[in-house]
């Protein structure tokens, strides 16, 4: 099955440690973000890419890392200075404009992250 | 900065009951998506609008997209059990670049009672 998979489903961080969640697409696709979700706050863009090897800051990247190393591969590091990480981060993904794909966002099914 | 705002935040709508969910913007639009997130799911994308005044039908569901491309809005009718979960507005600004950020609404969260 084509898609985005993301792992772990739940993941509990210690205080000072960093941890990495994983999104992996199989669809090809250029354009690969990673998005935070708060209780009643939407979702808020941590960081993007759109090629290889290239990524931006969103609007709360302070605290995160990412890498693209990978089309398919999108990792991102919640680190020890996120002093506030207990959240659902969804990872999406779309294709380069004009390939008849559209814009829109196709998302994985998400990891719940929470401190100990 | 982009401020987008969806109004109400929360909808409780008795079964068979019609209601609509706005989001509004503060800058002129590219365009606008809206996804739908079941609880405990993820966002799954709905539908896009692009030209102004655009009006676009799924089964149920209305989506429309203003004249001055500030604002969107999108009705239910006859509400259905189904019909529970969060809707997004999603937008990308005229003077952002098209497949850069796509900046989302706090969301409608749907409540139904049989």
């Amino acid at each position: 099955d084509g898609g985005i998979t993301q792992s772990p489903k739940y993941l509990f961080r210690k205080e000072g440690q960093n941890v990495t969640l994983s999104c992996e697409q199989n669809l090809n696709h250029d354009a690969m973000y990673w998005y935070r979700q708060d209780p009643g706050q939407g979702l808020r863009l941590i960081y993007y890419s759109q090629i290889v090897n290239d990524f931006q800051k969103g609007d709360i990247a302070e605290g995160y890392s990412v890498s693209r190393e990978k089309k398919e591969s999108f990792p991102l590091t919640v680190t020890s200075a996120q002093k506030n990480p207990t959240a659902f981060y969804l990872c999406a993904s779309k294709p380069r404009s004009g390939t008849g794909g559209g814009e829109k966002l196709f998302f994985g099914s998400g990891t719940q992250l929470s401190v100990l | 900065g982009q401020q987008v705002m969806q109004i109400p935040q929360y909808q409780h709508v008795q079964e068979g009951e019609d209601f609509t969910t706005y989001c509004n913007s503060s800058t002129t639009l590219s365009n606008i998506q809206w996804y739908k997130q079941r609880p405990g799911g993820h966002p799954v994308f709905l539908i896009q609008l692009v030209k102004s005044g655009e009006v676009k039908k799924q089964k149920r569901l209305t989506f429309q997209f203003g004249e001055a491309k500030k604002n969107s809005s999108l009705h239910i009718t006859a509400t259905q059990t189904t019909d529970v979960g969060t809707y997004f507005c999603a937008v990308t600004s005229m003077t952002t670049d098209s497949w850069g950020k796509l900046q989302f609404g706090a969301g409608t969260q749907v409540v139904v009672t049989p």
